[in-house]
């Protein structure tokens, strides 16, 4: 059963401050991954994916990589800001036979981006 | 493009009493999936159904149902009303099934 860990829980840094979040996963049977933002009591919203043939993919000031064969993934936040404070969500496309997909998440990391 | 629309966002009910929520995906989309949210389990997988058919269902007991309709419109049903089924909602659709686009999700208190 594939389990998702998202390190650390919560992060509090100051504004301009650059940081790595961790996402680790047990089984390296996967399609993609991807990280998503969550704001409190609001929907998910997509931040980068990562086909499991690629290495990183990056989006303005955020840069996620992922190494499957050792199960994890890191999100860089560069020049961090204010506007960046919300929980960020690792999860994990899998699924066989082209059947059976399904995301399996982490149970996040809560940001707090001090002016 | 509009993007998934779930309705209602929010929801009070009373244990014992059953209730249906609804999700319109994004146009041309063909797969739904539904997840339930809660701060002790975090997010986890209730199903999915592509073009009408449920294709992969998650670990929750027979109250949790589903249905998609022709024009890829899904709802979800929860029967016999638990306090522990007071969660976020969320529904998410995909054209590929490999990448998802998630809704505002639904707020379910049951009292």
């Amino acid at each position: 059963k594939q389990e998702v860990t998202q390190i650390p829980a919560a992060l509090s840094v100051p504004e301009g401050e650059n940081l790595v979040l961790n996402c680790s996963f047990t089984d390296s049977a996967i399609y993609n991954l991807q990280w998503f933002r969550q704001d409190p009591g609001k929907g998910l919203t997509s931040l980068l994916l990562i086909q499991s043939s690629q290495r990183e993919q990056t989006s303005g000031r955020l840069n996620a990589s992922l190494d499957k064969s050792s199960g994890r993934s890191t999100l860089y936040i560069a020049a961090s800001q204010p506007g960046d404070s919300a929980t960020y969500l690792c999860a994990v496309l899998e699924g066989s036979g082209g059947s059976n997909y399904k995301l399996t998440f982490g149970k996040g990391t809560l940001l707090t981006v001090n002016p | 493009k509009a993007g998934v629309t779930q309705t209602p966002r929010y929801l009070i009910k009373t244990r014992g009493q059953q209730v249906t929520l609804s999700c319109s995906p994004i146009s041309g989309h063909r797969s739904v999936s539904w997840y339930q949210q809660t701060p002790g389990q975090g997010l986890q997988f209730l199903f999915e159904y592509f073009s009408e058919t449920q294709r992969n269902k998650g670990n929750f007991p027979g109250r949790f149902s589903g249905r998609q309709f022709s024009n890829s419109r899904s709802e979800m049903n929860v029967s016999t009303l638990e306090l522990g089924d007071s969660a976020l909602y969320l529904c998410a659709s995909s054209t590929d099934r490999i990448r998802a686009f998630f809704g505002q999700g639904t707020r379910l208190t049951v009292v």
